[in-house]
């Protein structure tokens, strides 16, 4: 069965910073990998996606990698700022069922 | 490209009342997701469609939850009666097949009093 682990929990930084939030997963047949952000109150907004023979997947300051065979992906957000505080998710589809499994989620808080 | 539309936004019933929400997917979607997430936790799957058949309804309370996607295009998800624990945001989103990437809607804020 698969697990989806994010850690840290929550993270606090002052602005500025570069930072990497982790995803670990324990089974390596996904279909992709995604990426989320969650604002307070709000709907899931994607940021990232990679599929499975990708390596990584950029988009302005936010760079996902993934590496199936240790079963992790990283989201480094470089020069954060305090309009990136929220709850980043990260979620693997699976390429047996299309189900989607979740992590648990990063809060992240940007000091000013 | 129109994004995926829910409605209401916010609802307030009391328990054991009746609701339904509504979710029109973005075109050409086949894939459709109803998830309810509870304050401070993540998203849990309640049923998944593939164009109108259902392909994981495993964690829907279906003694008081259902859910329907005529025509293989929107959807409505319905609770009767409500409980306290009901209260939470009910998240529709739908993917392409190709991709397998997930669009969400702004959700709809259900309160249980």
């Amino acid at each position: 069965k698969q697990e989806v682990t994010q850690i840290p929990a929550a993270l606090s930084v002052p602005e500025g910073e570069n930072l990497v939030l982790n995803c670990s997963f324990t089974d390596s047949a996904i279909y992709n990998l995604q990426w989320f952000r969650q604002d307070p109150g709000k709907g899931l907004t994607s940021l990232l996606l990679i599929q499975s023979s990708q390596r990584e997947q950029t988009s302005g300051r936010l760079n996902a990698s993934l590496d199936k065979s240790s079963g992790r992906s990283t989201l480094y957000i470089a020069a954060s700022q305090p309009g990136d505080s929220a709850t980043y998710l990260c979620a693997v589809l699976m390429d047996s069922n299309y189900q989607l499994i979740w992590g648990a989620g990063t809060k992240l808080i940007i000091k000013p | 490209e129109a994004g995926v539309a829910q409605s209401p936004r916010y609802k307030i019933i009391e328990k054991r009342q009746s609701v339904a929400f509504w979710c029109n997917p973005i075109s050409g979607h086949a894939t459709l997701y109803w998830y309810q997430q509870i304050l401070g936790q993540g998203p849990k799957l309640l049923i998944q469609f593939q164009n109108n058949g259902v392909v994981d309804d495993s964690q829907l309370p279906k003694d008081r939850f259902s859910a329907e996607r005529l025509k293989g295009v929107d959807s409505t998800l319905k609770i009767q009666p409500a409980k306290l624990e009901d209260s939470a945001v009910y998240l529709c989103a739908s993917s392409p097949r190709n991709t397998g990437e997930l669009f969400f809607g702004e959700g709809s804020r259900l309160t249980v009093l």
